[in-house]
């Protein structure tokens, strides 16, 4: 079984300033990682994604996320933000030949002001 | 292609009613997901679909859930004898291939049991 814990449910940050977007997983097998982001009355768009190689990832929008198998994180990060990257963040898994089912964790809300 | 196309947006249901939702997904993505997100959580795996056939239903969340996808096209998903706890938005998602390839995600429909 996996799980995913996103460790903070809201992060407000300020205009222009970085922001890093913190998430843990567990999982007895290896696996895929994966953030999403969800717009207010939108579907999920997939921001980046870790498979295989380089721990480093970047990914649309300035996110890049890195991979930590020790420590079994996958934090996101912006150097800065915009305000119109207000919006609900997603950490997920997959694990290899599960058909690409994904688990979610429970999400944060990053809330940029002026 | 407009992409995971989810209907309807909004549906409204007495407690005790059936309700069904449809999703077509991205034209020749063989591969077809459910999902269900409370309010404030992340999404939950429900059951997937390659082509025609159902290959993970075991995450349904009661037998009240059924999902079809008879001609590997379009999918419905539905819920008999709706509950108030049934409220939430249900994601469709589809992908295309094998391995590892990107789900692409509906707008979801929200539902919500009175």
């Amino acid at each position: 079984a996996q799980s995913v814990t996103q460790l903070d449910s809201q992060v407000p940050v300020f205009e222009e300033a970085p922001v890093e977007l913190r998430c843990n997983y567990s999982s007895s097998v290896s696996v895929y990682l994966f953030w999403y982001v969800q717009y207010p009355n939108q579907g999920l768009q997939l921001l980046l994604k870790y498979l295989s190689g380089s721990t480093l990832v970047k990914g649309i929008n300035g996110f890049e996320a890195e991979f930590n198998k020790s420590q079994t994180s996958f934090h996101l990060r912006k150097p800065s933000v915009h305000i119109s990257d207000t919006a609900e963040y997603f950490c997920a898994v997959s694990d290899f030949g599960a058909g690409n089912m994904l688990t979610f964790g429970g999400g944060t809300r990053l809330m940029v002001k002026p | 292609d407009t992409g995971v196309s989810q209907n309807p947006r909004h549906k409204i249901t007495k407690r005790g009613q059936n309700v069904t939702f449809r999703c077509d997904p991205i034209s020749e993505h063989n591969r077809l997901y459910w999902y269900r997100q409370t309010l404030g959580q992340g999404p939950e795996f429900l059951t997937y679909f390659q082509n025609e056939a159902q290959l993970e239903k075991s995450r349904l969340l009661s037998d009240r859930f059924s999902a079809e996808r008879p001609k590997g096209s379009f999918s419905t998903l539905e819920i008999q004898r709706t509950e108030q706890g049934d409220s939430a938005m249900y994601l469709c998602a589809s992908s295309s291939g094998q391995g590892w390839t990107e789900a692409f995600f509906g707008q979801g429909t929200r539902l919500t049991v009175v």
